[in-house]
């Protein structure tokens, strides 16, 4: 199976708070990323939390770790119509070459 | 300020010719790496490469696909005898060398959309 998985898809009003979810199966993962990715561009840092970390905020986003279940989420409050995109979860592991693993991305839709 | 720079932005290729892709790495990144996306998939990494040497290319298919990362000038990901499977868009991402910065976080560029007709 996949090291980094997520669900498919993600449909929110505008407003409400999305939260996408994330699971990995390392338990040596150093660094642990949130990507998104809009359409036809590339992959933009949103946001990273190290390992150690249980939570991290930035502005509308709110990143918790649970490492002992393995399981990383995304909060976005207040989501926005800009906010659709793919948001890909990815894991970083401490190798010496820190080649993440991405999972298959989320797709949020937000709706008017 | 500018990023990581990836051209072409589109290319179509007809099966059996070459495709060359180039990726450019951030002002300061001495590593590259080159990643595939295929449609509604993650991204799969290929090849990591720095200035004249490659480190990991245990994601490259062994037959046809090959990188490099001259001295001077950017990188290349050079696919020969195109397929209609390597339709996908390709993306290149860079970084300081590992261990340098607090996050060895890597920065994508816009990515090139081959098509192989």
């Amino acid at each position: 199976g996949e090291d980094v998985e997520q669900s498919l898809f993600l449909s929110v009003r505008e407003g409400d708070s999305s939260v996408i979810n994330c699971t990995y199966t390392d338990s040596s993962s150093t660094y642990l990323y949130w990507y998104k990715q809009e359409p036809g561009a590339g992959l933009q840092l949103l946001t990273y939390i190290f390992s150690n970390m249980d939570m991290k905020q930035d502005q509308r986003l709110t990143v918790l770790l649970n490492k002992k279940d393995k399981h990383l989420s995304l909060r976005i409050a207040d989501t926005q119509t800009g906010d659709s995109a793919i948001y890909f979860c990815a894991e970083s592991i401490t190798k010496g070459s820190y080649i993440p693993t991405f999972g298959r991305g989320t797709s949020l839709i937000v709706h008017p | 300020n500018a990023g990581v720079m990836q051209n072409p932005r589109h290319l179509v290729r007809r099966r059996g010719q070459e495709a060359r892709l180039r990726c450019s790495p951030m002002k300061g990144h001495s590593h590259v790496y080159w990643y595939r996306q295929l449609p509604e998939e993650g991204l799969k990494f290929m090849v990591y490469l720095q200035k004249e040497n490659i480190i990991d290319e245990s994601g490259m298919p062994k037959e046809r696909f090959s990188a490099e990362f001259p001295k001077e000038g950017p990188s290349i990901l050079r696919i020969q005898q195109v397929v209609r499977g390597d339709s996908a868009a390709y993306f290149c991402a860079s970084s300081p060398a590992p261990g340098t910065s607090g996050t060895d976080t890597q920065y994508f560029g816009p990515g090139t959309r081959l098509t192989v007709l």
